[in-house]
């Protein structure tokens, strides 16, 4: 089966720390995708990231990295220098490469609240 | 590029009435997805659609609920008879399987229904 953990359910830090949002995942695919949303207070769904199964490099964009580990099954989600817009909940999903399946498997989600 | 388009974006209606929610995919996808998402429950996906056919609706929670998609540009979800507790926030998401986009959702803003 697949399942998708974000064990930090809440992460409030103040204006300029560094954060990472954890995100553990379980399948027996070996050809598979991970992704990761953020939904802002306005309610949308934002797509971030889709990372491969076969390529581990991780991935920077401006503030944002993602740490992909498939030795520890994990995909983690650093926002450095963390700003007020940056308070949204954060979903990591997978999704398997299998037949017709299209279907995410979603965590249940991280609420970063970054403070002034 | 146009997004993901739903209407309405609000929605109140009391007990017993019939809801119509209403998607656009984005032009040449060809995945369509419904999604609920509730505090107590989080994101859950109702069905999803490849080329219009319905492909997965085991998350449809009973009969109240139907969804068609009668063409590429178009789908809706029913509710009927509506109850309190499907009070919720309905996404529409839509994917393409174009090299390079492989199983990324792209969500709409979102239909609030609140059944009194």
């Amino acid at each position: 089966a697949q399942k998708v953990t974000q064990a930090q359910t809440e992460i409030s830090v103040v204006e300029k720390e560094d954060v990472t949002l954890d995100c553990v995942y379980e399948t027996r695919d070996t050809t598979y995708y991970l992704f990761w949303y953020k939904q802002p207070p306005s309610g949308e769904l934002v797509f971030l990231i889709r990372r491969n199964s076969f390529d581990e490099q991780n991935e920077i964009s401006g503030r944002y990295s993602w740490n992909f580990q498939k030795s520890t099954s994990s995909f983690n989600f650093t926002i450095t220098a963390s700003q007020v817009v940056d308070s949204a909940v954060y979903f990591c999903a997978l999704s398997s490469n299998a037949g017709n399946n299209r279907k995410l498997i979603w965590g249940l989600g991280t609420s970063l609240a970054v403070n002034p | 590029d146009a997004g993901v388009i739903q209407s309405p974006r609000h929605e109140v209606t009391e007990m017993g009435q019939e809801v119509t929610l209403r998607c656009k995919p984005i032009s040449g996808h060809d995945y369509l997805f419904w999604y609920r998402q509730t505090m107590m429950r989080g994101l859950e996906l109702l069905i999803y659609f490849n080329n219009n056919v319905p492909i997965d609706d085991s998350g449809m929670p009973e009969d109240r609920f139907s969804a068609k998609m009668p063409n590429a540009s178009f789908s809706t979800l029913k509710i009927q008879p509506s109850e309190p507790r499907d009070s919720a926030v309905y996404f529409c998401a839509s994917s393409s399987r174009l090299a390079g986009r492989y199983n990324e959702q792209f969500f709409g803003p979102g239909t609030r229904l609140t059944v009194l």
